[in-house]
């Protein structure tokens, strides 16, 4: 079974800090994604990734950036955290030309106070 | 646009009832189609998916769904809820067309009661 890791489980910043959140995958695919879930709202997806240093904009990228240097590492980084920011954070994976869906991560609960 | 629609935000069901967990959804094609759920403070699990064949489809936890073409349904269903249903339902779509993103509802709280 891929597994899917996600560093932290909660974590709590201070406004204006820069948090790094990361996702380490320990099979070999390509598409990584990174989502953040606020109640009413679903999930809404920041940035994706299809391939090692290649990056694309979800529907939210304001106040995100993305790294992926490597494959089985894709972090996710709010230059200067807000409140607004406070929010569950998933991380998700998906082998390309499979017929299944994504697998996810543990999540990261991150509260900017 | 493509989207994903949980009617209810909320099911509240009593232990040992059926218990039916509503999704439409508007893409093009013919998609393919996952139920996941999420346990308080915990990623997106698995439940069950839908890509052709037999319009009932069974998962994880004994639950199932029945895909329904001329509505644009995928219903979760559960024949005798238990208390320890209660958690967070995601209905999702990846259009047949795309090979990267899903579509995720908003979820439903399914409350199972004692």
């Amino acid at each position: 079974d891929v597994k899917v890791t996600q560093s932290s489980r909660y974590l709590v910043k201070r406004t204006g800090e820069k948090v790094f959140l990361e996702c380490v995958q320990d099979m070999d695919h390509e598409n990584m994604f990174w989502y953040r879930q606020d109640p009413g709202l679903g999930l809404r997806l920041i940035y994706f990734s299809y391939d090692v240093k290649m990056k694309e904009k979800g529907d939210i990228p304001e106040g995100y950036s993305v790294s992926r240097e490597k494959k089985e590492r894709f972090s996710l980084i709010l230059e200067s955290a807000s409140t607004n920011q406070t929010s569950m954070y998933l991380c998700a994976t998906y082998q390309t030309g499979t017929f299944y869906g994504y697998t996810f991560g543990s999540g990261t609960r991150l509260t900017v106070v | 646009a493509q989207s994903v629609a949980q009617p209810e935000d909320q099911v509240k069901v009593a232990e040992g009832n059926p218990l039916t967990v509503k999704c439409t959804y508007s893409v093009s094609g013919n998609p393919y189609l996952f139920w996941y759920v999420q346990y308080p403070n915990r990623g997106l699990q698995f439940l069950l998916k839908y890509i052709t064949g037999d319009n009932l489809v069974k998962g994880s936890y004994g639950f199932e769904a029945e895909f329904n073409k001329s509505q644009t349904s995928f219903h979760l269903k559960k024949p005798s809820a238990l208390v320890s249903d209660s958690a967070l339902y995601f209905c999702a779509v990846r259009p047949s067309n795309r090979d990267d993103k899903i579509i995720f509802g908003k979820g439903t709280r399914l409350h199972i009661l004692p």
